[in-house]
């Protein structure tokens, strides 16, 4: 089955950019989405389709998708961006098709 | 907008059942597709089960498969997930998110809260 990477933790300071990576073989060819989740909540879509983000989140989210990495990027950072963060792709070939990575936890300094 | 709310949850001794719902608020559910998502304590996301606006196509994730059943019920505005012979593992919050219906891209859209699966003895 189709295994995505993300590195457990990220940390930057207020005002910096943070590149949150996911790693997978090809994963160019996939449709990557990212999800934040905060303590105690549910998930929440951030980016979809690699790089569109959904009414109400900021233009500081964004995406991107090549080879055998995507990357969440945001921009001016802010302590409330502090979370975890999903990648996930639909293995849509599989019949188990739902793939998140591991998630990472982004620590604002 | 969508709304999700999950019901069920509870403990529940190994090896033994339980079943989860997910109230929809849309006028229109039947068009849904549908999904259970994981998460157990400290960790992250995982995938359960997906189920077609129809209902009749269903995946589960290897952990599960065998063990789980997704199903709904479009005239009650509800999804299920039937749980059998549980594990410890499975101790988890499970969440109902559905895919969009205005495109082909599988991403989750809408959550519920969840509820909280404990499974011990």
């Amino acid at each position: 089955s189709y295994v995505l990477t993300q590195p457990p933790s990220v940390s930057v300071a207020p005002g910096e950019t943070a590149s949150i990576t996911c790693g997978g073989n090809n994963i160019g060819g996939e449709t990557v989405h990212w999800y934040q989740q905060k303590p105690g909540q549910a998930p929440v879509l951030v980016v979809y389709d690699d790089s569109d983000r959904p009414s109400g989140i900021p233009e500081r989210f964004s995406g991107s998708n090549s080879g055998n990495t995507a990357i969440l990027t945001i921009s001016r950072v802010e302590a409330g961006d502090e979370a975890d963060y999903y990648c996930q792709v639909w293995d849509g070939g599989s019949d188990h098709p739902g793939v998140f990575g591991g998630g990472t936890e982004l620590t604002v300094l | 907008e969508v709304q999700l709310v999950e019901s069920g949850g509870g403990l529940v001794q190994p090896g033994g059942s339980r079943r989860l719902s997910c109230a929809v608020s849309a006028s229109t559910f039947s068009i849904y597709e549908m999904n259970w998502v994981r998460q157990a304590p400290g960790k992250g996301l995982e995938w359960v089960s997906y189920i077609s606006s129809s209902g009749s196509s269903k995946y589960y994730a290897d952990s599960v498969k065998g063990r789980f059943t997704i199903s709904r019920d479009n005239a009650k505005n509800s999804l299920y997930l039937q749980m059998n012979s549980l594990r410890a593992e499975d101790t988890a919050v499970y969440y109902c998110a559905t895919f969009p219906t205005h495109t082909t891209s599988w991403y989750f859209d809408v959550w519920g809260k969840g509820t909280t699966v404990i499974v011990s003895s």
